[in-house]
């Protein structure tokens, strides 16, 4: 069965002050991992896919990276504006069919006080 | 494009009585999920389905619920009778994989379902 475990379940941040956050993952085959954003009473938001170990992606304040067990979600010089849960999910490769389902982690509550 | 539509925003009702959501994925999308969001479970699927046709129910809690996709462009998730322990929020989301290698979900806003 698919896990995926994100660290630590709350992180408070001053404004300017970097940090990461951390999800783990195991899956029988990885065919991608994905990252979203998530503002209290709406709907979890796209940020980023990666394939494979190794690769990153940035989009303004945020880079993410993966490895073999693990994928980062690196917030450089965070803004009040970046506050709100991240969520981390697995998609996993199937052999056969059409399988696309995400299994998401419980996500991570980033409050960000100016 | 509109992004994904879900409807009703709230609901509030009663035990006993069914409930219906509703979904419209992003137009092209071949791929619809139904999600339910707790604090205590986070994120689970419930259903999928793929052009129209459910693939894997295997999170659906049990016979009260049920989901229809009757096309590319509407589905719905029923709760018959509902519980107490159904209040969530449900979320729907689509997909155009695997075309283009384009897997990622957008979600809708979400229905929140209170359960008296």
């Amino acid at each position: 069965e698919d896990q995926v475990t994100q660290s630590p379940e709350a992180l408070r941040l001053q404004e300017g002050e970097s940090s990461s956050l951390n999800c783990s993952y195991t899956v029988s085959g990885l065919r991608g991992l994905f990252w979203y954003r998530q503002d209290p009473g709406k709907g979890p938001e796209f940020l980023f896919t990666l394939y494979s170990a190794g690769e990153e992606k940035e989009k303004e304040r945020l880079k993410a990276t993966l490895t073999k067990k693990e994928s980062f979600l690196h917030i450089t010089a965070p803004k009040p504006e970046d506050s709100a849960t991240y969520l981390c999910a697995v998609q996993a490769r199937n052999s056969g069919g059409s399988n696309y389902k995400l299994t998401f982690g419980k996500g991570t509550l980033l409050t960000v006080n100016p | 494009d509109a992004g994904v539509i879900q409807s009703p925003r709230h609901e509030v009702t009663e035990m006993g009585q069914e409930v219906t959501l509703r979904c419209k994925p992003i137009s092209g999308h071949n791929s619809l999920f139904w999600y339910r969001q707790t604090m205590m479970r986070g994120l689970e699927l419930l259903i999928y389905f793929n052009n129209n046709v459910p693939i894997d129910d295997s999170g659906m809690p049990e016979d009260r619920f049920s989901a229809k996709m009757p096309n590319a462009s509407f589905s719905t998730l029923k709760i018959q009778p509902s519980e107490p322990r159904d209040s969530a929020v449900y979320f729907c989301a689509s997909s155009l994989a695997p075309q283009g290698r384009k897997y990622e979900q957008y979600f809708g806003p979400g229905t929140r379902l209170t359960v008296t």
